[in-house]
């Protein structure tokens, strides 16, 4: 059961334009939304969060907008740029059953490429 | 500072051979351990979590185990390989406000 979704495998966007990554979730206790950036054979980084009581949140040229009813969130990335290439994952965060033990639950990913 | 190491970064194992896969933190006491693991045009799957010293969580069933002999080191072994075992191992502890910091991953290869 796939509780978080990123439907894209890949997006091609213009150097300069605006990059618009999807993702859907479906377990409705998730509170916390972060998102990762992959570049090949490293460990995934930190890009930016979101807590359920917000529906935006804004770090330079990325902005996480969040949509609880719809149970969607999105990344934006303005104007992209070459060094954007990589790959973009979302989490959601749930909660384990041992001392509070916080878990993510990871997308499978969206492959964003930056064309020049 | 906070720093997370793992080792080694790659490594090709043949099927039914042993693993293991070490992952040390420092600049921080007690944290919550987690090994994932990327398969081929997959998401991070979580595998393995750790509270504390000697506390393993199991996500799924499969072919590993972990252990937790240390505060700051965190172990993914396995007794006998399978060509389904290969991947990008990564190993993370919890930052309240970011989530997980990773380290680099090891891309294991079973032949």
């Amino acid at each position: 059961d796939q509780q978080v979704k990123q439907n894209s495998p890949s997006l091609s966007v213009q150097e300069g334009r605006i990059s618009i990554l999807n993702c859907d979730y479906t377990n409705s206790m998730f509170d916390y939304f972060l998102w990762y950036k992959k570049y090949p054979a490293e460990g995934p980084t930190f890009l930016i969060s979101i807590s359920s009581i917000k529906d935006k949140n804004e770090d330079g040229r990325f902005t996480v907008f969040l949509n609880k009813s719809a149970k969607h969130l999105s990344l934006h990335i303005v104007p992209s740029q070459p060094g954007d290439s990589a790959v973009y994952f979302c989490a959601a965060s749930g909660r384990g059953t041992i001392q509070g033990a916080q878990k993510l639950v990871f997308g499978q990913g969206t492959r964003l490429t930056i064309n020049p | 500072s906070q720093t997370i190491h793992q080792w080694p970064a790659t490594l090709v194992q043949p099927v039914g051979s042993p693993l293991s896969l070490e992952c040390t933190v420092e600049g921080t006491s007690n944290p919550n351990l987690y090994w994932y693991r990327q398969a081929a045009g997959r998401g991070l799957q979580l595998l393995f979590y750790s509270v504390g010293i000697g506390q393993i969580s199991s996500e799924v069933p499969q072919n590993l185990s972990a252990s937790r002999p240390q505060d700051r080191q965190f172990i993914l072994s396995s007794k006998k390989l399978l060509l389904s075992d290969s991947g990008f191992y990564l190993c993370a502890w919890m930052l309240a406000s970011e989530g997980y910091t990773f380290g680099s991953g090891t891309r294991l290869t079973v032949v």
